[in-house]
């Protein structure tokens, strides 16, 4: 199975700062079948982005993703207050879907 | 709009039974694939189980195999996951949500998600 590890597991950030948030696999993530959710507490997870880079539906473009591979990296570009919140990094190109542990970004 | 709406946890003892729910509303439910994923306390999520469109297609993961059935009922856009013998390490936040992909073509990540219900395995 992909494990996938999102170092650090927390990011203090300021409103108006940019967050880059990373999502390694333990081995090729093939077609970039990648997908990064938001979390927030008592909340349903949203979907943010897939197919590594593709935005869903309603997502600001503050938000975008990038990478290939092993290496994965999702972007905001201006911290807004809403999007504070857990980041998670799901892979679907191999049985069994797998999630990393998430990285909480918290106001600083 | 697209809801989710998980019911059906609780506290259970080990070697214990549960049925979750999940009723559907805001879209074609008899089109879309159905996951379960879980989140243990201070964990990541963890893929527990698919369900396809027309219920002819299941996969489940290997932490669960043989202990859980998926099914769903259409008529009543609801889905549900039969959970047996369960233990400690079952605890966790239940979501449901919904495939990306329409009808044969998954996806497999999902574009929709429930708040979830708790589910405690506990003596």
């Amino acid at each position: 199975e992909i494990v996938l590890t999102q170092p650090p597991g927390t990011l203090s950030l300021s409103p108006g700062e940019r967050a880059t948030l990373s999502c390694r696999a333990s081995q090729s993530v093939t077609g970039g079948y990648l997908a990064w959710y938001q979390q927030k507490p008592g909340q349903a997870p949203r979907l943010l982005i897939y197919d590594t880079s593709s935005r869903a539906t309603g997502i600001p473009d503050r938000f975008s993703g990038s990478g290939s591979g092993t290496d994965f990296t999702l972007t905001i570009s201006r911290l807004e207050p809403e999007d504070f919140a857990v980041y998670s990094c799901q892979q679907y190109s191999t049985s069994p879907l797998t999630f990393g542990g998430g990285t909480k970004v918290e106001i600083k | 709009q697209v809801q989710l709406v998980e019911s059906g946890g609780g506290v259970v003892q080990p070697g214990g039974s549960l049925r979750l729910s999940c009723a559907a509303s805001g879209f074609t439910f008899s089109t879309y694939g159905i996951h379960w994923v879980r989140q243990a306390p201070g964990k990541g999520l963890e893929w527990v189980a698919f369900i396809g469109y027309d219920g002819s297609t299941k996969y489940d993961a290997d932490s669960v195999k043989g202990r859980i059935t998926i099914s769903r009922d259409n008529s009543k856009n609801t889905l549900y996951l039969q959970m047996n013998s369960l233990r400690t390490e079952d605890t966790a936040l239940y979501y449901c949500a919904k495939e990306y992909g329409v009808a044969a073509g998954p996806r497999w990540f999902m574009d929709v998600w429930g708040k979830g219900t708790t589910v405690t395995v506990s003596s």
